[in-house]
This record gives structure tokens, sequence and C-alpha cells, in this order.
């Protein structure tokens, strides 16, 4: 079967750095997806990795190895506004997405 | 951001109502899905349009009928729902549904089913 897992919940300290890791078992793949939802909110796309490596945007960053199943998401200098669900998704052969309960992410001043 | 619009934002219904849910994109897509997201659940694919062509339905109950008139317009018809139905329901487009393309998402509708 497919599977996508992430942690339930994380915390972590304005301005620290944080790691939010996904691994994953599909039919097929097409990329890797991470989303950031706040509560209440559309999910809104975060970054998009379909090759190995590391994708740098501003304070956030996302990785990915293939032969591994596994990504990550990583957020630097940790604001306040960071405090939100990341969801991650992959996308199968037949280019739907399979998506992570998401982790939530609790910032503490 | 208003590339994605859904209407109502809350909707509040009993189990013999018929109520509908919009949504509306204005990203020049091609492709609309219907996801229902129940708490600290995955994100579940309900319905696929692609060039208003209905291209999957996961197996959902018929209690729930799409509709897409055209490429920038979906809604999706609720009747005779239970109560395990309430949740968020949120509206997405792309560019095709057939590549890798970035979904782009509504604020969804809260629905309750009393």
């Amino acid at each position: 079967g497919q599977n996508i897992d992430q942690p339930t919940e994380m915390t972590a300290t304005e301005g620290a750095i944080v790691q939010i890791n996904c691994t994953y078992q599909t039919s097929g793949f097409n990329g890797l997806f991470w989303y950031q939802q706040h509560a209440g909110e559309a999910p809104t796309f975060l970054s998009y990795n379909v090759l190995d490596g590391l994708e740098e945007k501003g304070r956030f960053s996302s990785f990915l190895s293939r032969s591994k199943g596994y990504s990550y998401l990583l957020l630097k200098e940790l604001q306040m506004k960071d405090s939100a669900s990341y969801l991650c998704a992959v996308m199968d052969s037949n280019y739907q997405l399979i998506w992570g309960a998401g982790t939530k992410l609790i910032i503490k001043p | 951001e208003t590339g994605v619009t859904q209407t109502p934002r809350h909707l509040v219904m009993g189990m013999t109502n018929k109520k509908s849910l919009k949504c509306e994109q204005h990203l020049g897509h091609n492709a609309m899905y219907w996801y229902k997201q129940s708490a600290k659940k995955p994100l579940e694919l309900m319905f696929v349009y692609n060039f208003k062509e209905q291209t999957e339905n996961n197996s959902v109950p018929s209690r729930f009928s799409p509709e897409c008139p055209n490429s920038s317009h979906l809604f999706l018809h609720l009747h005779t729902l239970q109560p395990e139905d309430s949740a968020l329901y949120l509206c997405a487009s792309s560019q095709d549904s057939g590549g890798p393309d970035t979904q782009y998402f509504g604020p969804g509708t809260r629905l309750t089913v009393l």
C-alpha cells in the first residue's frame, strides 16, 4: 500500500531551527510537495522536490533522497507566524497526491 | 490570496437537507479537485476533473455529487449526509491533472452535519 509518515507534533523555540521529516512508500514517484496550513486556512504551497538534494527558498529548505524514500523540511530563524501544520505529499505514478497526516508545529517564545 | 475561492465558508445542515458547495478558480487552470480533510487524518481525494471531464472518483458515496460546468467552476452537491461526513472540504486547482503540477487550494468549507 501507499504510505506517508511524518511526526504528529513538534515544538520549537522562536529564532531556532527545526527539521520536519517525512518518509514515504508509494506506487511510483513524480515528486514530493510540502505545504503549510494555518488553522482554518487553505494549505499553501511551500516546495517541490523531484531530484535528490536540497532546495533552498529563503528561510525554508527542503531535502529529498529518493533511494531512502525520505524528505525533510528545514525551517530557520523560526517566527511565531510559522506555527502551523506542515503537510508532506508525494505525487504517485498517476499524478495523484498521496498525503501525510501533517505535522503540527508549535513555536514558543 | 484569491486564486481559489470557496463558498460558503461554514455550513451546518441536517441529515435530510440538500446543499451545495461552490468553488471558483481564477488561475486559468484546467484541473479541479475536491478533497475531504478530517482532524488528524491525511487529505482524502474525492473527485478530479480535467478539462471539465471527471477523471477520478475515489469510491465516494453517492450522497456526494460533483458538477463541473466549466474549467473555472466546481460544485459539490450534498444530500442525506451522515454525521461522519462532518469535515473541512477543500477545493484545489492545477494546470493539468496529468502532470506534476502544483495544486493550489481554496480556504475550504467547514461542514457540520447534525
